[in-house]
Formats: C-alpha cells, sequence, structure tokens
C-alpha cells in the first residue's frame, strides 16, 4: 500500500512570497490533516478535512494560510505572503480509522 | 489547554533497555500516541493505548499508562542502533486531533 506522498520535498524562497505544498493521502482515507512542525518541535495541527469539508481550522493563521481539498482526495497548504517564522516542516497525515493516522515524508521549507 | 510534556534527551547502551517518559494535562484523552521520527522523514505510529487499559505490549516495545498522574511511558527492550530517533509522546485533544510533546532524542551508544 503507498503510504502519504508530498511534494515538493523542499522549498526555499524569500519573505513575502507565496507557496504551495501537496499532498495525497492513502488511498481511501477519508480524514486529511496539514501540521507545521517548528525545528525542535512536536507537530501542531494547522487543518482537519474530512472528506472535501473543514472540520477544524483555528489553529490555521488565515491572513496568510489557505487550505483545500476540493475532490476529497488530495490537498494543497498554500502561504500567502510568507514570513520568517514560517520556516518549518509542513506535514500531511490522512487516517480511515480515526485514531490511526499515517503521515508523509513532510515538506522543509526555508523562509530568507 | 492541553499540554504534552517529555524529557528532550536520552542516551542507552545498545542492549538495554530505554524508557521514555511522557506527562499529559487532558484527562479526557481517549487515545495517547507513540510516534518515531528519524531524520528528514515523517512520523511513523509505533504504537497507541486506549485510556481505559493500562499497558500495552508489542514486540519489543511496552507501553504504561498511569491515568492518575497522567503519566505516559514507552519501554523499548533490547535496544537497538537502528532505534537512534526521536520519539514523540501525543494525545487526541478531541475529533482525533493530536497535540504532540518536544519529542525526546533517543541515541543508542554501539
Amino acid at each position: 500500500e503507498a503510504g502519504v506522498a508530498q511534494s515538493p520535498r523542499y522549498k526555499i524562497i524569500e519573505k513575502r512570497q507565496s507557496v504551495a505544498f501537496w499532498c495525497n493521502p492513502i488511498s481511501g482515507h477519508a480524514t486529511l490533516y496539514w501540521y507545521q512542525q517548528i525545528l525542535g518541535q512536536g507537530p501542531k495541527l494547522l487543518i482537519q478535512f474530512q472528506n472535501n469539508g473543514v472540520v477544524d481550522d483555528s489553529q490555521l493563521p488565515k491572513d496568510r494560510f489557505s487550505a483545500e481539498r476540493l475532490k476529497g482526495v488530495d490537498s494543497t497548504l498554500k502561504i500567502q505572503p510568507a514570513k520568517l517564522e514560517d520556516s518549518a516542516v509542513y506535514l500531511c497525515a490522512s487516517s480511515a480509522v480515526q485514531h490511526e493516522q499515517f503521515f508523509g515524508p513532510g515538506t522543509r521549507l526555508t523562509v530568507l | 489547554g492541553e499540554d504534552v510534556e517529555q524529557s528532550l534527551f536520552l542516551s542507552v547502551r545498545e542492549g538495554d533497555s530505554s524508557v521514555i517518559n511522557c506527562t499529559y494535562t487532558d484527562s479526557s484523552s481517549t487515545y495517547l500516541y507513540w510516534y518515531k521520527q528519524e531524520p528528514g522523514a515523517g512520523l511513523q505510529l509505533l504504537t497507541y493505548i486506549f485510556s481505559n487499559m493500562d499497558m500495552k505490549q508489542d514486540q519489543r516495545l511496552t507501553v504504561l499508562l498511569n491515568k492518575k498522574d497522567k503519566h505516559l511511558s514507552l519501554r523499548i527492550a533490547d535496544t537497538q542502533t537502528g532505534d537512534s530517533a526521536i520519539y514523540f509522546c501525543a494525545e487526541d485533544a478531541g475529533s482525533y486531533q493530536l497535540t504532540f510533546g518536544k519529542g525526546t532524542k533517543l541515541s543508542v551508544i554501539p
């Protein structure tokens, strides 16, 4: 069974630029999560989708971050404009059985 | 609010047992988890325990849960160099949303 796929794996941008990350969950997984992991910290939940609907986006900085999952499968997370403090690894996870989340390899973002 | 605390570092000799400890604050957590993260990789679900259990064993891994003290531990028997990684404790904050600790970096000395 293929795991959660994410791209790109690495991205370097300058502050005030925009960036987008893509996630393809495990086939059949209805729930999809985006986490932000700052260096030396544990992952922090940004947004949770159930199929193509948002379950919780209370931790998403909506002035600059947006996420969508239009067809209930793939998802994109966008940052516009980026700030220095957005440098982190962005992890996507999916689950079928809700207490088992499977994580992708992450996208490491560096904002200069 | 929810908060998960872990010690940051642990060093053990190959073949010894490792015990990684965690405290959490949300007494209503349904599940508690241990994840492993190797350098440059995502998080791998190692094991989880349902809140009405005291202990769960899975091959070399033993999870102990003390609900009264809100204390969770992960014991790795016969620790190998391949076990070197960062181990994250996490609690279910509701709606299966996970709150993670900062992680414990386990170093295994050959």
